[in-house]
């Protein structure tokens, strides 16, 4: 069974701080990996997706890494932003339920201070 | 158009009831999907629909029961449900690909 871990669990940072976000998983075998944030109370928004094949995707000041061989991806915001402040979830399709069956990270509530 | 519906945004229900999520999207996305999300848990699979056909139930109570009516549209009925089912029940579609969500209706079980 697929487990997702994201660290730290939550976050504080003065604004304008670069910042790194973890998520480690189980089993290596997924199609992709993707990054959303949610606001509270709020649906999911779609901030990155990863390829297996692929090592990093970037937008604006987000950038995401994959090793999909040790299990890791990070999530790097630059230049933080009091509006970045909002959990922050990685979660990987694959496994034996196939590319539909989503496994979600622990999350990272970040909060960034202005 | 890249959203997905969700109606209702709110819904209070007592445990006899018998309601219905709905949840609409017209990207001709192929498989949609609800998840329920506690307060501070990521989100939990519950059902996956592809090509209008149940493809992933993960072992989801029959108090819960999907139904795909066409591509567009994804419903959640539900009946005699707990109080330990109040909870944000997300709905999503994919190509497959990345998933994009709806806002979510959140559900409170008296």
């Amino acid at each position: 069974k697929q487990e997702v871990t994201q660290i730290p669990a939550a976050l504080s940072v003065p604004e304008g701080e670069n910042l790194v976000l973890n998520c480690s998983f189980t089993d290596s075998a997924i199609y992709n990996l993707q990054w959303f944030r949610q606001d509270p109370g709020k649906g999911l928004t779609s901030l990155l997706l990863i390829q297996s094949s692929q090592r990093e995707q970037t937008s604006g000041r987000l950038n995401a890494s994959l090793d999909k061989s040790s299990g890791r991806s990070t999530l790097y915001i630059a230049a933080s932003q009091p509006g970045d402040s909002a959990t922050y979830l990685c979660a990987v399709p694959g496994g034996s339920g196939g590319y539909q069956k989503v496994t979600f990270g622990t999350g990272t509530k970040l909060q960034v201070i202005p | 158009d890249t959203e997905v519906t969700q109606t209702p945004k709110h819904l209070v229900m007592g445990m006899t009831n018998k309601k219905s999520l709905k949840c609409e999207q017209h990207m001709g996305h192929r498989a949609m999907y609800w998840y329920k999300q506690k307060a501070k848990k990521p989100p939990e699979l519950m059902f996956v629909y592809s090509y209008e056909k149940l493809s992933i139930n993960e072992s989801v109570p029959s108090r819960f029961s999907p139904e795909c009516p066409n591509s567009s549209l994804l419903n959640l009925h539900l009946h005699a449900l707990q109080p330990e089912d109040s909870a944000l029940y997300l709905c999503a579609r994919s190509q497959p690909g990345p998933q994009f969500f709806g806002p979510g209706t959140r559900l409170t079980v008296l």
